[in-house]
């Protein structure tokens, strides 16, 4: 049961210009919700989040949007840079049960 | 070091052997997660320690797979006698008391099974 997915396995975009990955979720008992990027051979670092009572979050060039009626969020860089090519993982929580559950990652890849 | 130490990195062990991996987490943080990455798939839940206590293992296989965080030294993964298909990314993280904020992440152990 994949209760947080990123359909899209890969994402190429050109430097300079927007990226935009994906998640969707669908238990509604979500209410923290986390992106995480991942360079090979290290462990995930954390990027940004939002809480369920917001719709936006922005720190710098990332902005996290989250409608909660689509249970739908996405990740906004921009503008993208070379540095950005990671795997990206959304995570999602719920605040009675302390443990995150990950989507299965886009892979990003900025071109210069 | 102010992060996730996780020991070794690299471990290789020949079917039937027992893995164990540690997981010293941040400083002053009180509760451990294990997550799995089999090759190719994402990050899956494991187990939710605090000191001494089993808070979740819901994503722990039933056999030869236990997990303990004590009073005192690092969180241990421990697979008994590993099969090839025990062969994975082991991440441990930490986080203090849940109140937001997200985990912190270690570097990993690559676990491969000859």
């Amino acid at each position: 049961d994949q209760q947080v997915k990123q359909n899209s396995p890969s994402l190429s975009v050109q430097e300079g210009r927007i990226s935009i990955l994906n998640c969707d979720y669908t238990n509604s008992m979500f209410d923290y919700f986390l992106w995480y990027k991942k360079y090979p051979a290290e462990g995930p670092t954390f990027l940004i989040s939002i809480s369920s009572i917001k719709d936006k979050n922005e720190d710098g060039r990332f902005t996290v949007f989250l409608n909660k009626s689509a249970k739908h969020l996405s990740l906004h860089i921009v503008p993208s840079q070379p540095g950005d090519s990671a795997v990206y993982f959304c995570a999602a929580s719920a605040s009675n049960t302390g443990k995150l559950i990950f989507g299965q990652g886009t892979t990003l890849q900025v071109k210069p | 070091n102010a992060g996730v130490m996780q020991n070794p990195r690299h471990l290789v062990r020949r079917r039937g052997q027992e893995a164990r991996l540690r997981c010293s987490p941040v400083k002053g943080h009180s509760h451990v997660y294990w997550y799995r990455q089999l090759p190719e798939e994402g990050l899956k839940f494991m187990v939710y320690l605090q000191k001494e206590n089993i808070i979740d293992e819901s994503g722990m296989p039933k056999e030869r797979f236990s997990a303990e965080f004590p009073k005192e030294g690092p969180s241990i993964l421990r697979i008994q006698q590993v099969v090839r298909g025990d062969s994975a990314a082991y991440f441990c993280a930490s986080s203090p008391p849940w109140g937001g904020g997200g985990y912190t992440f270690g570097s990993g152990t690559r676990l491969t099974v000859v």
